[in-house]
């Protein structure tokens, strides 16, 4: 039981370029949300989902796109990176947030813009 | 929408002695408070929890607080260990707000040997 698993690690942009964050989860949950973490600002949410098929925005959804075609799989789209996407991305599952249910963390993925 | 805010941004302890973070929230239906540990390099982690039928809560050395007519609530380590040192966060979720978490802007947590 791996948990929530992130790829890559750390990854290096220049500005304009596309790439694709991964992440899976193997714990069956139906909730899955991408936040982004920034010195002082906490954590923010970009995008989550509620089930395959279903994804809606949070607090800071611009420049970002996501799809959720299977229950396990949640990747998060840049589609043109700018310097102020640097941060830290973390991707997140629950069992049913309604139920007022704990968020499980991946270890994050590390995006530099230059 | 929910706006949780997190007090102090640093704090130092020497080890042994207790540590206590407050937030506050802005949304009076919010109904469940979770706080997570993050280590360096690693995601946040989920230490403790309250909902808001519930004025106290208690594991070990770690508590957390709520009064909801003041909208604030408190995670208290007593203790302290090395160990603990890492960046807190605490969080809020609303029914007006989709259930969604709002996070506080973070802990950081030094415990001094």
């Amino acid at each position: 039981n791996a948990g929530v698993t992130q790829t890559p690690k750390f990854q290096v942009l220049k500005t304009g370029q596309s790439m694709t964050l991964q992440c899976a989860q193997d714990m069956n949950h139906e909730y899955m949300s991408w936040y982004r973490q920034d010195p002082g600002m906490g954590l923010r949410l970009i995008h989550y989902s509620v089930g395959a098929g279903i994804t809606d925005q949070g607090e800071v959804p611009n420049g970002y796109n996501v799809s959720r075609s299977t229950t396990e799989d949640f990747p998060l789209r840049l589609l043109s990176a700018a310097p102020s996407q640097t941060s830290v991305y973390f991707c997140a599952s629950s069992i049913n947030p309604k139920a007022g249910s704990p968020l499980h963390f991946g270890n994050g993925t590390r995006l530099t813009v230059t | 929408g929910e706006n949780v805010e997190q007090h102090p941004s640093t704090l130092s302890v020497q080890e042994g002695d207790s540590a206590v973070i407050k937030c506050t929230y802005s949304d009076s239906a919010s109904n469940y408070f979770p706080w997570y540990k993050q280590e360096l390099g690693k995601g946040p982690q989920l230490i403790i929890d309250i909902r808001s039928n519930v004025g106290e809560k208690k594991d070990q050395r770690i508590a957390v607080t709520l009064n909801k007519t003041a909208k604030h609530f408190s995670l208290h380590i007593t203790e302290t260990q090395p160990e603990d040192s890492a960046v807190y966060f605490c969080a809020a979720t609303s029914p007006s707000a989709g259930n969604k978490l709002t996070f506080g802007g973070g802990t950081r947590v030094l415990v001094k040997p």
